[in-house]
């Protein structure tokens, strides 16, 4: 399974766009690029996933490079609601029987 | 369309007791996935269930053990109990064994004395 890097933490402020880069260097041909989304004593929140180019929904937008080695979760005008923990995994489109493996996310914290 | 269900909130235990944990899948899903998360932590994948099977297993010992129901409901069982099992225990559900989108749970907090 393709290990992730990301940054421990962020600080941003309302209103502002954030932007947190996710590393993943030894990704496979059919693995794809998910993000979760965690609020204290709550169970992770599937926010997108892409396998290139760009992915946007209601919530974010996901930027995969061509090589894929890296992608960027983008939020756009943040709110303190938006103070979370944010995890980058990468799964295999294939199934598997080894889990969604999360690394420690990176803590986001909006100031007003 | 209901969402994933788990019981109970909150637990207190004593060091070699056995728990016994419970999840209800999301409507039409029939692949539930067990997590421990660590304070602090990302959630570490104990094991999963498909249509009653275990599917696959995380590095955890032979004391964490599951049961899948005919109706996709599932249990997380944990025998002897350690100090260090304290953790929030959260389950998973998916339809398939693909991996794309799994829908978690609010968690189980196990807190063992």
């Amino acid at each position: 399974l393709a290990k992730t890097t990301q940054p421990i933490s962020m600080d941003s402020y309302e209103g502002q766009e954030v932007n947190i880069t996710c590393s993943h260097n030894n990704i496979a041909t059919n693995d794809y690029i998910t993000w979760y989304q965690q609020f204290p004593s709550q169970g992770p929140r599937f926010i997108i996933q892409g396998y290139k180019t760009k992915v946007t929904n209601e919530v974010a937008s996901l930027f995969i490079p061509a090589d894929r080695k890296s992608s960027t979760l983008s939020l756009p005008r943040v709110s303190l609601s938006d103070t979370a923990v944010y995890y980058c995994l990468v799964v295999s489109s294939g199934g598997g029987a080894d889990g969604l493996t999360f690394g420690k996310g990176t803590h986001l914290i909006i100031q007003p | 369309e209901t969402g994933v269900t788990q019981s109970p909130t909150h637990l207190i235990k004593t060091r070699g007791q056995q728990v016994t944990l419970r999840c209800s899948s999301q409507s039409g899903h029939n692949t539930v996935s067990w997590y421990q998360q660590a304070l602090g932590q990302g959630p570490q994948f104990i094991f999963q269930y498909y249509r009653e099977e275990e599917n696959g297993r995380g590095n955890f010992p032979p004391r964490f053990s599951g049961l899948q129901f005919p109706n996709y409901s599932s249990e997380l069982n944990v025998n002897a109990l350690e100090l260090d099992d304290s953790a929030l225990y959260l389950c998973a559900s998916s339809l398939g064994t693909g991996w794309e989108t799994q829908y978690f749970g609010p968690g189980t907090r196990l807190l063992v004395l």
